[in-house]
């Protein structure tokens, strides 16, 4: 079964662009989640959803930052306008339970300059 | 509140020798505990997991975990070490009180030394 599924692998854009961030679970996971990954702050979930619905947002940096999972299959993290301090490589994950390990995807490395 | 401390950035180790990448942990209720790898430029990977039952876990490329409920301790373990471990080591943690929210530690970097 193929894994997590994160596109696009790389991204940089200018100050102010708005930012999509794609992920496709594994199939038949009922659970996703997205993280952001930097030096200063380590590993920091932003949200999750279970069964297509957010469940917990607290994680979300500002109003700037969208997440949506339209179906079972499919998930955006959106940031508009972007910032520099945004940058950072925003993972995917996914699992079939909360006590079943996460699997992740490989990441998007944003660069906002 | 959950919290994850994992107390040391780097551990360096010679291969053939034992290994250990030290976390103690803080939450309300029971907890699930998780070990992850990450390698470069990839995502984190799944070791090994305590749920409940015997206290000492073994999971993927011989690693294996200790939980100590009395320390709040889930300590990771390998007997031989090898360079190919190299790699940023995570600690996880969620309770059973209800929600799914795992939080993770800051991460250990394991070198293994030729």
């Amino acid at each position: 079964d193929a894994g997590v599924i994160q596109s696009p692998r790389h991204e940089v854009t200018e100050m102010g662009q708005e930012v999509t961030l794609r992920c496709k679970p594994i199939s038949g996971h009922d659970y996703l989640f997205w993280y952001r990954q930097t030096m200063m702050r380590g590993l920091e979930l932003l949200i999750y959803f279970n069964n297509n619905v957010p469940i917990d947002d607290s994680g979300m940096p500002e109003d700037r930052f969208s997440a949506k999972m339209p179906n079972a299959s499919f998930s955006t993290l959106k940031i508009q306008p972007s910032e520099p301090r945004d940058s950072a490589v925003y993972f995917c994950a996914s699992s079939f339970s909360g006590t079943q390990p996460q699997h992740f995807g490989d990441g998007t490395r944003l660069s906002i300059l | 509140a959950q919290s994850v401390a994992q107390p040391e950035d780097q551990v360096n180790v010679a291969e053939g020798n034992p290994l250990t990448v030290k976390c103690t942990y803080s939450v309300s209720g029971n907890p699930y505990l998780f070990w992850y790898v990450q390698y470069p430029n990839r995502g984190l990977q799944f070791l090994l997991k305590y749920i409940t039952g015997d206290n000492l876990v073994k999971g993927s490329y011989g690693f294996e975990a200790e939980f100590n409920k009395s320390q709040t301790s889930f300590h990771l373990k390998k007997p031989s070490a090898l360079v190919s471990d190299s790699a940023l080591y995570f600690c996880a943690v969620r309770d059973d009180t209800g929600g799914f929210k795992t939080i993770f530690g800051a991460g250990t970097r394991l070198f293994v030394k030729a």
